[in-house]
């Protein structure tokens, strides 16, 4: 049983650029949630989906960024027109089921320039 | 202090001795998980306490949960250089849904 897959692991993009990053949860988790990573900081939750439904998004910003986990296919974070403030490493986590745990991906480290 | 704070923020032994870290948390939590993460890595999950529990072991490492005090201890025996990393605890709130929160972490360096 593979684990969670995130892709790419790293990505670079220019400021105005979008930033697009993919999360295949474990076989059999149907429940999908993104952090975010500041350099030396802890994890910050951002938004937590479930098939085709967002959850919470209490912790994503308003504007440029938003999240999907379509039907088929893995959970999607889009950030429209990045600024250098978005240079992070963005982790994606799933679990089966409610209040269970979260096994998380390797992590994107986005850099924008 | 925020939800979920370890405490000491970076602890040095030597390889052998045993480092204990500590999480406090302020509201009424459905569980607490540690995970480690190594530098620049993904985080590597290690044990889920739930509130109803008091103490859990998994090898060398045994976590103790106090509701009470609202308090986690992560303590790791004889340990060793390849336990250096960064150590979280994450809480999952009951008013705030399935989201962890997660404190800044205490940083471990084992000496060889």
């Amino acid at each position: 049983n593979a684990g969670v897959m995130q892709n790419p692991r790293h990505l670079v993009r220019r400021r105005g650029q979008e930033a697009r990053l993919r999360c295949s949860p474990m076989k059999g988790h149907s429940h999908v949630y993104w952090y975010r990573q500041l350099p030396e900081e802890g994890l910050k939750f951002m938004v937590y989906l479930q098939k085709e439904n967002i959850i919470d998004e209490s912790g994503m910003p308003k504007e440029r960024f938003s999240a999907e986990f379509p039907k088929e296919g893995p959970s999607i974070l889009r950030i429209q027109q990045v600024v250098r403030g978005d240079s992070a490493a963005y982790f994606c986590a799933s679990s089966p089921t409610v209040l269970e745990t979260q096994y998380f991906g390797p992590g994107t480290r986005l850099l924008v320039l | 202090s925020q939800q979920g704070e370890e405490d000491p923020q970076a602890l040095s032994i030597q390889e052998g001795e045993n480092a204990t870290m500590n999480c406090s948390y302020k509201t009424s939590i459905n569980n607490l998980q540690w995970y480690r993460q190594n530098s620049g890595r993904g985080l590597v999950h290690l044990i889920l306490i739930r509130s109803n529990e008091r103490e859990k072991h998994s090898g060398r490492l045994r976590v103790t949960l106090d509701t009470s005090k609202k308090s986690s201890s992560l303590l790791i025996t004889a340990s060793r250089a390849a336990d250096t990393a960064s150590y979280f605890c994450a809480t999952e709130i009951k008013a705030a849904g399935n989201k962890l929160t997660f404190g800044g972490g205490t940083r471990v360096l084992v000496k060889p």
